[in-house]
């Protein structure tokens, strides 16, 4: 699976958009790029994932680059319960053992009100 | 609806004991895996189960670490022996069937474990 790198730590003020951004530079033509959180003392929750096209769904929105080498993730309205660990994971959708994710550190969201 | 359960919340034990950590997925779902998750870093991966199929257990770290599914449904993962470096947050996540595009993973709260 391709690496992603992701900046430690954003902050956001509440209301306004949090744009998450993460680099995929080694991404593959069959990867996908797929986003959780983890907001403190619980698992990780799915966000949104993407193959090229943009997504959107009722938490967020995925903006891929035509080259597919980076993406940001939106949150279109942060509020102080967006406050978590956001991880940007880049893999083949295939099932068996494989599908385990790869997460890296992530980037600390800190939605201030 | 029901998530994904794990128990205990949270685990003590003392250097050199035995723990046993339970999950209990989301009623029918095939895949069940496990992660260790590490203060301040994120989950990685342990072991992978479709159905009672111990696919991969590629990522336990030593052969104190033993995880089974008997059932194709509740998983334990079991440490023997534990050590101070075994103390992580034990993460069980499940999804509905290998292959699919979305193939979204459910996770657990966790279980915390210290290990004195």
């Amino acid at each position: 699976d391709a690496k992603t790198t992701q900046p430690p730590s954003m902050d956001c003020a509440e209301g306004r958009a949090a744009n998450l951004p993460c680099n995929h530079s080694t991404i593959s033509g069959n990867e996908y790029v797929y986003w959780y959180r983890q907001i403190h003392s619980q698992g990780p929750q799915y966000i949104i994932h993407g193959l090229k096209n943009n997504e959107t769904n009722e938490m967020a929105s995925l903006i891929i680059t035509e080259d597919r080498k980076s993406s940001t993730l939106i949150l279109p309205h942060a509020t102080l319960r967006d406050t978590a660990v956001y991880y940007c994971i880049v893999r083949v959708p295939i099932g068996g053992s494989q599908g385990n994710l790869i997460f890296g550190k992530g980037t600390k969201l800190s939605v201030k009100p | 609806g029901a998530g994904v359960s794990q128990s205990p919340r949270y685990k003590v034990a003392k250097r050199g004991q035995d723990v046993a950590l339970r999950c209990d997925p989301i009623s029918g779902h095939v895949s069940l895996f496990w992660y260790q998750q590490a203060l301040g870093q994120g989950p990685e991966f342990l072991t992978y189960f479709q159905n009672e199929a111990q696919l991969d257990k590629s990522g336990l770290p030593s052969d104190r670490f033993f995880a089974e599914r008997p059932e194709g449904s509740v998983s334990t993962l079991k440490i023997q022996r534990t050590q101070q470096e075994d103390s992580a947050v034990y993460l069980c996540a499940s999804s509905a069937r290998p292959g699919l595009a979305s193939n979204e993973q459910f996770f657990g709260p966790g279980t915390r474990l210290t290990v004195l």
